[in-house]
C-alpha cells in the first residue's frame, strides 16, 4: 500500500486565489514527521513545512499552512494568495519514527505540478 | 547560513563508468541523506549517514554506495554506470531532533 498519497497530478489555479493541496498518508507509527517540498523547474528541492505527529497545533509558514488532520491521515498543504512564482511540483513526504532517534527516510507522494495563471 | 551544497550540478558518463557526487550539508547538520528521482520511479531514498556512519539504506543494489566524512560532508559512488541510473540525485540534510530536512539543488546524472 501506498504510504504517501497525492490524488491530484496537476491543478491550474488562478494569480492570489487560494490553493489546498491533497496529501494522505498511512503509518503504524505514533511518531512521525509530515513535510511539504517545492521543486521549481531547476530542480531543487525547497523545503515548505514540517508538522511532527505530536504537535497540537498546525503548521504555518508565511503564505504556508498545514491542514493536519491525524484521524483522517491527511496533512493538505494550503497556499494563501498564490503567486506565479508558486508554480512548481509540489510534493508531500513523510518520516516514520521519531525525530530525537534519528532516521531521516523520508517517503515521498508523486507530486502535484501546480500552475498559476495570471 | 549556507545551505545544502551538492557538485557538480551536472555530470554525464557512458556505460560502465563510475561516478563520485559530493554533498556539504549545512554547518553543524550531522545527518545526510541521498535520494534518487526519475520520472518513472520518482523520489526513492538511498541511504543516511550520521557521525559517519550509515544507519539506513533503500532497496539499491551494492553498486550504490556512499560515505561521510569527520566534518559531516558526504558522497556517494556509483560504480558500472547502468542507462537507468540517469537520475537526478539529491541531499539532504538535518539537525538531529528538529525535524526538518533541508536539500540541496541535486546533481542531474546523464549516462549514455
Amino acid at each position: 500500500a501506498q504510504k504517501i498519497t497525492q490524488t491530484q497530478p496537476g491543478m491550474f489555479v488562478q494569480e492570489k486565489e487560494a490553493v489546498t493541496l491533497d496529501c494522505t498518508y498511512d503509518t503504524s507509527d505514533p511518531s512521525y514527521g509530515l513535510f511539504w517540498y517545492k521543486q521549481p523547474s531547476s530542480g531543487e528541492m525547497i523545503f515548505l513545512i514540517y508538522q511532527g505527529s505530536y504537535d497540537q497545533q498546525n503548521a504555518t509558514e508565511g503564505r504556508y499552512s498545514l491542514n493536519f488532520q491525524k484521524a483522517r491521515k491527511s496533512a493538505n498543504l494550503v497556499i494563501s494568495a498564490s503567486q506565479l512564482g508558486d508554480s512548481a511540483m509540489y510534493f508531500c513526504a513523510m518520516r516514520e519514527g521519531g525525530t530525537n532517534f534519528g532516521n531521516e527516510k523520508l517517503t515521498f507522494g508523486t507530486g502535484t505540478r501546480l500552475t498559476i495563471i495570471p | 547560513k549556507a545551505g545544502v551544497t551538492q557538485t557538480p550540478r551536472y555530470l554525464i558518463k557512458t556505460r560502465g563508468q563510475q561516478v563520485t557526487l559530493s554533498c556539504s550539508p549545512i554547518s553543524g547538520h550531522r545527518s545526510v541523506s541521498w535520494y534518487q528521482q526519475t520520472p518513472g520511479q520518482g523520489l526513492q531514498f538511498l541511504f543516511e549517514y550520521f557521525s559517519e556512519t550509515q544507519r539506513n539504506k533503500g532497496n539499491f543494489p551494492g553498486r550504490f554506495s556512499g560515505r561521510q566524512f569527520s566534518n559531516s560532508r558526504s558522497e556517494m559512488n556509483v560504480s558500472t554506470l547502468e542507462l537507468g541510473d540517469s537520475a537526478l540525485y539529491l541531499c539532504a540534510s538535518s539537525l538531529l531532533g528538529q525535524g526538518k530536512l533541508f536539500f540541496g539543488s541535486g546533481t542531474q546524472l546523464s549516462v549514455l
